[in-house]
């Protein structure tokens, strides 16, 4: 099993849908949890890290639930430039410091 | 305040040549990472420093990759020889506390990298 796994997509939604992804880690020891979008042939950029107690930005919702160990990002009212891969990313304790895994990305691609 | 700097953007080398990636993180961030990212997948983390000792190295193929970071800011990814598998986009990120690693890391744009 891998330590990070997201929905494989791809996501294709009309504009104005609401999408939804999910992330798994394996590790439940794990501290920080983030979500990062990567647009084609760029660097990965920080969309919003993700609190225990949820949290939200704009149409842009994290959910964090360490009991079934996966993290969650909603997307509303979905734009044309929201099309992208979205990357999960979880910080795990490690001897020295900490740990960081990638998830493989989910892509999601918004139509007219 | 300025991003990480990376150089080259682009390199193309034969197999078994070497080639030499550079980093400077942001300003006063501790913590430095590559990853390597093959197409279609998420980035793989190779090396982590913090200021300029090793914190894991664990997936970085020691025969044939090194990294320092020297003084505690920039640092060097070094492949020697490098193969065709090795093709990929080379990314370096920093953040700014050591520890927990509850700052978000902060990306360059990435070397990409093609072994002919």
């Amino acid at each position: 099993r891998k330590e990070v796994e997201q929905d494989p997509g791809p996501f294709n939604v009309p504009e104005g849908a609401t999408v939804a992804f999910n992330c798994t880690y394996s590790n439940s020891a794990s501290q920080s949890f983030f979500w990062y979008r990567q647009d084609c042939r760029k660097e990965p950029k920080l969309l919003m890290s993700v609190y225990s107690s949820g949290n939200e930005d704009g149409r842009f919702t994290a959910q964090l639930n360490r009991a079934s160990q996966y993290i969650s990002l909603l997307i509303r009212d979905s734009k044309l430039s929201d099309s992208a891969t979205y990357l999960c990313v979880v910080n795990m304790g490690n001897t020295g410091g900490f740990k960081t895994i990638f998830g493989a990305g989910t892509r999601l691609f918004v139509k007219a | 305040e300025a991003g990480v700097a990376q150089s080259p953007r682009y390199k193309i080398i034969e197999k078994r040549q070497s080639v030499a990636f550079w980093c400077n993180p942001i300003s006063g961030h501790a913590t430095l990472y590559w990853y390597q990212q093959i197409l279609g997948q998420g980035p793989k983390l190779l090396i982590q420093f913090q200021n300029n000792g090793v914190v894991d190295d664990s997936q970085l193929p020691k025969d044939r990759f090194s990294a320092e970071r020297l003084k505690g800011v920039d640092s060097t990814l070094k492949i020697q020889p490098a193969k065709l598998e090795d093709s990929a986009v080379y990314l370096c990120a920093s953040s700014l506390e050591p520890g927990q690693g509850r700052q978000p890391q902060h990306f360059g744009d990435g070397t990409r990298l093609s072994i002919l």
